[in-house]
């Protein structure tokens, strides 16, 4: 049961243009969500994160949206640059009922020079 | 570097062996979360513990168990090994109990042969 879905495995986009990826999640419970980026051979780092009280945060040329009804959430990046060509993981939890963060399978992002 | 050792980076073994896999957290995190990525499968949670004690349960094989140590450090003992257990472990730590950003380890690739 793959309760956080990134639906797009991979994903091409031309440098300098934006890149929008995608997540759609199942649980309604999920109240927090973050967005991880994944290098080759090394462990994920942490992106930016959105509360369920909210539907946009923004760090810099990162953006995630929040659309609650629609149980999705998508991660802007705008301008693309060729360092952000890596594998996006999309995660979520529900922190008022339990401890776990369970993540998407990724989306591998190519930036088109 | 995210602070979180994993030991070792790579480990070899057969069929039906039993390994241990070892997580140092950020010094001064309390909670330690495990994850399997096999291929295609994206990051699976199997547990989490805050300062020691269970906290947290995914889909853990009966074969796969874990403590969290006084010290705080965590190991993650896999037995019985069968050849779909090949996969990269990682290991996260966080300060709070509260499921929040996580700082991954570099990870420890087992193959079972």
């Amino acid at each position: 049961d793959q309760q956080v879905k990134q639906n797009s495995p991979s994903l091409s986009v031309q440098e300098g243009r934006i890149s929008i990826l995608n997540c759609d999640y199942t649980n309604s419970m999920f109240d927090y969500f973050l967005w991880y980026k994944k290098y080759p051979a090394e462990g994920p780092t942490f992106l930016i994160s959105i509360s369920s009280i909210k539907d946009k945060n923004e760090d810099g040329r990162f953006t995630v949206f929040l659309n609650k009804s629609a149980k999705h959430l998508s991660l802007h990046i705008v301008p693309s640059q060729p360092g952000d060509s890596a594998v996006y993981f999309c995660a979520a939890s529900a922190r008022g009922r339990d401890d776990k963060i369970i993540f998407g399978k990724g989306t591998r992002l190519h930036i088109l020079p | 570097d995210s602070g979180v050792t994993q030991t070792p980076k790579h480990l070899i073994t057969a069929t039906g062996q039993r390994v241990t896999l070892r997580c140092s957290p950020r010094s001064g995190d309390l909670s330690v979360y495990w994850y399997q990525q096999s291929l295609d499968q994206g990051l699976q949670f199997l547990i989490q513990y805050y300062n020691g004690e269970e906290r947290a349960k995914g889909n853990i094989l009966e074969r796969f168990s874990a403590q969290q140590f006084p010290d705080l450090h965590s190991e993650l003992n896999l037995s019985s090994l069968e050849l779909g257990d090949s996969a990269l472990y990682f290991c996260a730590s966080s300060v709070d109990r509260a499921p929040g950003e996580l700082f991954f380890g570099e990870g420890s690739r087992l193959t079972v042969l």
